[in-house]
């Protein structure tokens, strides 16, 4: 069974701290995505990755950064924490080049920023 | 680039009642859809996609979804809906590498 973790289902950071969150996939997919999800917005990228060491912003980078040192693994950075930055967080991966595939999602990690 | 449109954002339907979501894209040369649902406190997962031939996608759960050219959209559909089918779904269109999601129609079915 095909298998997407986020590191934290909730966390709480204060404004101006760095904040990490993790995702890890088992299913050796070259493509990794991070999308931010609010109401009545839907999910909206924030970067992509589609091979380890390799990153493409999103429609939405500015504040995130992210690495990737690993094929398994894709990081998500808040460099300072901003209060507009409380939202859910999604990570999916993906696999091959044709960009049609289906896109496997973790549980998300519901971020509050105080 | 490509963008799709969800127009409703809540959807209300007793259980057992047929549903329709609808989703519009914007018109292209090539088009590849897909829908996604997100149940309760869960990330998405796939319930179909349109890539090519027949206009008519069947999906899981029993839902389908027909690709329209002429009016450029993907309605989503369900002859009789369950409680277990409230959720957030999701119309996506792929544009370049990349999927990009309508802002979502949360599906709400009351017994």
């Amino acid at each position: 069974d095909v298998k997407v973790t986020q590191s934290s289902r909730y966390l709480v950071k204060r404004t101006g701290e760095k904040v990490f969150l993790e995702c890890v996939q088992d299913m050796d997919h070259e493509n990794m995505f991070w999308y931010r999800q609010d109401p009545g917005l839907g999910l909206r990228l924030i970067y992509f990755s589609y091979d380890v060491k390799m990153k493409e912003k999103g429609d939405i980078p500015e504040g995130y950064s992210v690495s990737r040192e690993k094929k398994e693994r894709f990081s998500l950075i808040l460099e300072s924490a901003s209060t507009n930055q409380t939202s859910m967080y999604l990570c999916a991966s993906r696999p091959g080049l044709a960009g049609v595939e289906t896109q496997y999602f973790g549980p998300g990690t519901r971020l509050l920023v105080l | 680039a490509q963008s799709v449109t969800q127009l409703d954002s809540q959807v209300p339907v007793f259980e057992e009642a047929p549903v329709e979501l609808r989703c519009n894209y914007s018109s292209s040369v090539s088009v590849y859809l897909f829908w996604y649902v997100q149940y309760p406190n869960q990330g998405l997962q796939l319930l179909l996609k349109y890539l090519s031939g027949s206009t008519l996608v069947k999906g899981i759960n029993g839902f389908e979804a027909e690709f329209n050219k002429s009016q450029t959209s993907f309605h989503l559909r369900k002859p009789s809906v369950h409680i277990s089918d409230t959720a957030e779904y999701f119309c996506a269109v792929k544009s370049f590498q990349k999927l990009v999601f309508g802002t979502g129609t949360r599906l709400l079915v009351s017994p």
